[in-house]
């Protein structure tokens, strides 16, 4: 059983909209979470993470952590053409290794 | 640094032949993973070094698939017999101080 948990999509949303991403995970021991955007046919690229409760802003781009709720989400305000991608969650469980365990991904589509 | 270098970009061979994938990390990162990317499972690892030893390799699928890394700037999968079933996409990524992951550009593999 997959151990992080996203809607594969496709998530379309107009040019200037805000994009929702969102992530659930299984290891209520987790203890950093990544976003990694990965273009069509290229390899994932790290965009955000987040180790806290609340908001990180970085840009465009918010992450959201609610660990009660084992919930992590990704808001990219003033959607771009560029931004259409799928977008992969990545957590960290629980053990010394820091292993990354990523979600199938989300797939953006921003139309003009 | 040129990044995690992957090669071959794409491999193309029949059922039952030997398949060799190879990686060189950027230097001084110290933990190597090796991921597969399906449609179907999304990123899964396969196997972890760390210090250039095999720390976890849980997600290697069956003893078809082999992985080494002989010294820090070089490591090998190597998939004998390649089934179609392995037909996917190959990544290699390193990490070094932090979490983040850098990837390769990744093998596409076609077993037919």
């Amino acid at each position: 059983q997959k151990e992080v948990e996203q809607n594969s999509g496709p998530l379309s949303v107009p040019e200037g909209a805000i994009a929702s991403l969102n992530c659930t995970y299984s290891d209520r021991g987790s203890q950093s979470f990544f976003w990694y955007r990965q273009y069509s046919g290229k390899s994932p690229e790290l965009i955000m993470f987040i180790y806290s409760n609340g908001d990180k802003e970085d840009g465009r781009f918010t992450a959201q952590l609610n660990k009660a709720s084992q919930y992590v989400s990704l808001l990219i305000r003033d959607s771009q053409p560029s931004d259409s991608a799928t977008y992969l969650c990545a957590v960290n469980m629980r053990g010394g290794s820091y292993i990354p365990t990523f979600g199938r991904g989300t797939s953006l589509i921003v139309h003009p | 640094d040129a990044g995690v270098i992957q090669s071959p970009r794409h491999e193309v061979t029949e059922m039952g032949q030997e398949v060799t994938l190879r990686c060189k990390p950027i230097s001084g990162h110290n933990s190597l993973f090796w991921y597969r990317q399906t449609m179907m499972r999304g990123l899964e690892l396969l196997i972890y070094f760390n210090n250039n030893v095999p720390i976890d390799d849980s997600g290697m699928p069956e003893d078809r698939f082999s992985a080494k890394m002989p010294n820090a700037s070089f490591s090998t999968l190597k998939i004998q017999p390649s089934e179609p079933r392995d037909s996917a996409v190959y990544f290699c990524a390193t990490r070094g101080g932090g979490e983040k992951l850098f990837f390769g550009s990744g093998t596409q593999l076609s077993v037919l």
